[in-house]
């Protein structure tokens, strides 16, 4: 059972368009939500996180917007770029799990220049 | 500083031959974790580590086993492979302590034919 939903699978986008990725959960437990990156041929790395206590956080032109009442976050990634052309994986971990990361089923965003 | 490497890098097995993937990491971490990755389902966690000596199971640990004898090496066992074992294996690392930051490898590619 997929405990993180992730959508759409697959997303294209027109240079300097909006991105946006949306996933969801059950487990009120979790207390920490990370966005990896992951390029052709590559492991995954971290873009950015953010915890339930605020419902949004940016860095640069990523943003994850959080609504803890509705169990769902969401990436926005804003003036996408073709560099920005990878596969996106949302996921969510809890403390008491070692940490341990449940991932979504991923997007693939390809960015039209 | 080579952060999490992987070896090997590709792999073919026939059915019911065994191998052995080895993960290093240099970070000093203290957790460490094997995942696979299969089209549509994202990454899914197989066995997990959160000290020298420890190892736990994670979502799919069936067919698989891991041994962490040093801090810096964790290891991922298939005894008798099977085709449903064909994937793209990642290994992680993380300190166990905030900002929970899992750093991942680049990847073993195998296939069980």
């Amino acid at each position: 059972q997929q405990q993180v939903k992730q959508s759409p699978q697959s997303l294209i986008v027109q240079k300097g368009g909006i991105s946006i990725i949306n996933c969801a959960y059950e487990n009120t437990a979790f207390d920490y939500f990370p966005w990896y990156q992951q390029f052709p041929g590559k492991g995954p790395a971290l873009l950015i996180a953010i915890r339930p206590d605020v419902s949004e956080k940016k860095e640069g032109r990523f943003t994850i917007s959080f609504n803890k009442s509705a169990k769902q976050f969401s990436l926005h990634i804003m003036d996408s770029q073709p560099g920005d052309s990878a596969t996106y994986f949302c996921a969510a971990s809890m403390k008491a799990g070692a940490n341990n990361l449940f991932f979504g089923t991923g997007t693939r965003l390809t960015v039209i220049p | 500083n080579a952060g999490v490497t992987q070896t090997p890098k590709f792999r073919v097995l026939k059915t019911g031959q065994s191998m052995t993937l080895l993960c290093a990491q240099d970070m000093n971490h203290e957790y460490m974790y094997w995942y696979r990755q299969d089209p549509g389902m994202g990454l899914r966690l197989i066995h997990y580590s959160v000290g020298e000596g420890t190892t736990a199971k994670g979502e799919v640990p069936d067919g698989y086993n891991v041994s962490r004898l040093k801090k810096q090496n964790f290891l991922l066992g298939l005894e008798s492979a099977a085709p449903s074992q064909t994937s793209v294996y990642f290994c992680a690392s993380s300190s166990g302590q905030g900002p929970y930051e899992q750093y991942f490898g680049p990847g073993t590619r195998l296939t069980v034919t």
